[in-house]
């Protein structure tokens, strides 16, 4: 079945730890996108990858990083830098078809980060 | 001015009524105008998509679209306590950039009352 896969479910991070979150996608779609949601409130932009090797940073970039070396694989790492990251992190994708028609996105289950 | 506006919520519906979710935007150029439900702790799901102008129907579902007012709506109807949710309103906003990047409303929060 093809669909998008994030991976852990749920993470624990320690004060002033760096941890990776998976995002793997086999829908053959260019672009994927990392968004993070607080308790209640709406989606917030981190990061963007419109193709392999390129991405572009979102409305609330700092703290984080990401690499797009594959086409099926954009994971987002949370630094120490990032001071508040307990949340709700999604990952998506999306696909246009042929003639340009914008399918919009798909997303994974997510991924609980806690501070503790 | 946000670039999609939604109302907040609570929204709160009796079972069986018709419930009705606004969506606003700001850019004219915009072509695709999506629906997500977001149940509590999960990822959201696409339930509707529309690109012209009118009605688009799925069972219980209706979206409509009126690009020269720049609003989108969903209606459902015969609502059901699964129905009890966040839906997000999702546009693509041509001044983003890039023509696939979906910009999101913060969601309205529909509880429907047994």
């Amino acid at each position: 079945d093809g669909g998008i896969t994030q991976s852990p479910k749920y993470l624990f991070r320690k004060e002033g730890q760096n941890v990776t979150l998976s995002c793997e996608q086999n829908l053959n779609h260019d672009a994927m996108y990392w968004y993070r949601q607080d308790p209640g409130q709406g989606l917030r932009l981190i990061y963007y990858s419109q193709i392999v090797n390129d991405f572009q940073k979102g409305d609330i970039a700092e703290g984080y990083s990401v690499s797009r070396e594959k086409k099926e694989s954009f994971p987002l790492t949370v630094t120490s830098a990032q001071k508040n990251p307990t949340a709700f992190y999604l990952c998506a994708s999306n696909g246009v078809s042929t003639l340009g028609a914008n399918y919009g996105y798909t997303f994974g289950s997510g991924t609980r980060l806690t501070v503790v | 001015q946000k670039e999609v506006e939604q109302n907040s919520g609570p929204l709160s519906v009796p079972e069986g009524a018709i419930a009705s979710l606004n969506c606003t935007y700001s850019d004219r150029g915009s072509q695709s105008f999506f629906w997500y439900r977001q149940y509590s702790g999960k990822s959201p799901e696409l339930i509707m998509s529309i690109y012209s102008n009118g009605d688009k129907e799925d069972g219980r579902f209706t979206a409509q679209l009126n690009k020269a007012s720049q609003y989108v709506s969903l209606l459902i109807r015969d609502s059901q306590p699964s129905d009890s949710a966040t839906y997000l309103c999702a546009v693509n906003i041509i001044s983003s950039g890039s023509a696939r990047q979906l910009t999101f409303g913060s969601g309205t929060q529909l509880t429907v009352l047994p």
